[in-house]
């Protein structure tokens, strides 16, 4: 099956530094990437979706300069939480949909910040 | 609105026990239905696609149904390695197709 990789899987940070993540599709190129959001035991809460070469589209309520998106090519994306604070702490997952419709999922990545 | 509901929350089983996890859901104009498991700090991997209401998927001890209401997700002679939490997603015709997410259903085969 098609694989999404992300890194790094897991970053810890203080208060008020900026953290980027990255999604890779590996074998395949991805028409839309999606950013997800998951608090414990709760379900997946889309951010925001993104084409390459387009400005990501953002769900109400998340705010676009804070989780900056940039989608360099078909098969990287980026997520960079600016000015992170504790609230920020969360598990992130990328996914990215391919030219047949279907959605693989990233393994995710666990930010903590102190 | 969409909306995806499953049940139970949580579900224990021992091994072997067959059962069955619900996800009712309300979509305008399905897409697909689409099965994920989830394990602790992974992000979900995927299981099935359905389209239509009738449709069938099977994938060695599971097997998801779909009807137009609700799709079930069949676990037969279940192992330890089973367990996991398992998301069910609808994806409908407006907006950008997104995926909208059901709250989950964790499992735990216990040996």
């Amino acid at each position: 099956g098609a694989v999404v990789s992300q890194h790094p899987s897991r970053v810890i940070c203080k208060s008020g530094t900026s953290v980027k993540i990255e999604c890779r599709s590996l074998d395949f190129q991805a028409t839309t990437m999606f950013w997800y959001r998951q608090f414990p035991k709760k379900s997946l809460m889309l951010m925001a979706t993104s084409n390459e070469g387009s400005k990501a589209t953002y769900e109400q309520g998340v705010e676009k300069d804070k989780f900056l998106i940039n989608h360099a090519s078909l098969t990287l994306s980026t997520l960079t939480v600016t000015s992170a604070h504790p609230e920020d702490s969360s598990f992130y997952i990328c996914s990215a949909r391919d030219f047949s419709g279907e959605q693989y999922f990233g393994p995710g990545t666990r930010l903590t910040v102190t | 609105e969409d909306q995806v509901t499953q049940s139970p929350e949580a579900l224990r089983l021992q091994e072997g026990e067959s059962s069955s996890l619900n996800c009712s859901y309300t979509v305008s104009g399905l897409r697909g239905l689409f099965w994920y498991r989830q394990d602790p700090g992974k992000g979900p991997e995927f299981l099935f696609t359905l389209y239509s209401a009738g449709e069938e998927k099977e994938k060695e001890r599971l097997k998801a149904t779909l009807t137009k209401k609700e799709s079930f997700l069949h676990i037969t002679a279940p192992k330890p390695e089973d367990s996991a939490t398992y998301l069910c997603a609808v994806q409908g015709y407006t907006g950008a197709n997104n995926l909208f997410f059901g709250t989950g259903t964790r499992l735990t085969v216990i040996p």
